[in-house]
């Protein structure tokens, strides 16, 4: 059973255009995550969500990027203007333990391309 | 600030070999948590084990095991009798308690092929 579902699984896109990646919890979860992999890279944390705020951001996550949880269930990552150097695989990740300090557990990724 | 160092980039075994991968970290945490994660030529990230600074022992689950010494600030994973099946890329990582956001900090990871 998959801790979290993304979709889509592969987004194209041209560069300039938002994107939104999605991630539904299989079940009622406060901490979520978001992490990118670059293209034979290592992956990289971009933002922590706890209860539905951003508890943690990093130096990628600029103005550009945004997250939510809209209806209490989708947490969604927004690109709002996608450069070249964005595509990558996107994760997210839901802590295993709902303490924040667990293990994470991460969805099968959505490979962003932008062109 | 954190950071792990995989200094093996790619390793190549014949089946059956045991094989080490090596993970180094560096925290100014006193507790931390360490993570290995396996990363399957189709892409997701598996989580194999998850270990706190506080508790040193050594752990085996089937043809798994963890070494993890504070000493040298490593926490390395070894494969005993590896299989085919076996081959990925390996990522170690690391948070810190301290930590608002619980960022795993991630290593560059190693990428093993065995070899039938």
């Amino acid at each position: 059973e998959p801790e979290v579902t993304q979709t889509p699984s592969h987004q194209v896109t041209q560069m300039g255009q938002e994107v939104i990646l999605r991630c539904v919890p299989i079940s009622n979860h406060l901490y979520f995550y978001w992490y990118r992999q670059i293209l034979g890279q290592k992956v990289e944390f971009l933002v922590s969500f706890y209860n539905n705020e951003i508890s943690e951001k990093s130096e990628i996550f600029d103005d550009q990027f945004s997250v939510e949880r809209p209806d209490g269930s989708n947490f969604t990552l927004k690109i709002r203007s996608t450069k070249l150097e964005d595509s990558a695989m996107y994760f997210c990740a839901r802590d295993g333990r709902g303490t924040g300090i667990g293990e994470q557990y991460f969805g099968p990724g959505t490979r962003l391309t932008v062109t | 600030a954190q950071k792990v160092t995989q200094a093996q980039t790619e390793i190549s075994v014949v089946e059956k070999e045991d094989v080490t991968l090596d993970c180094v970290y560096e925290t100014r945490d006193t507790t931390y948590y360490l993570f290995w994660y396996k990363q399957p030529p189709s892409g997701e990230l598996v989580f194999l084990i998850r270990r706190n600074s506080f508790d040193e022992q050594n752990e085996i689950s089937g043809r798994y095991s963890w070494n993890f010494q504070k000493s040298t600030s490593s926490f390395n994973f070894t494969i005993t009798a590896s299989q085919v099946v076996d081959s990925a890329v390996y990522f170690c990582a690391l948070s810190e308690q301290n930590n608002a956001g619980n960022m795993l900090t991630f290593g560059g990871g190693t990428r093993l092929m065995v070899k039938p």
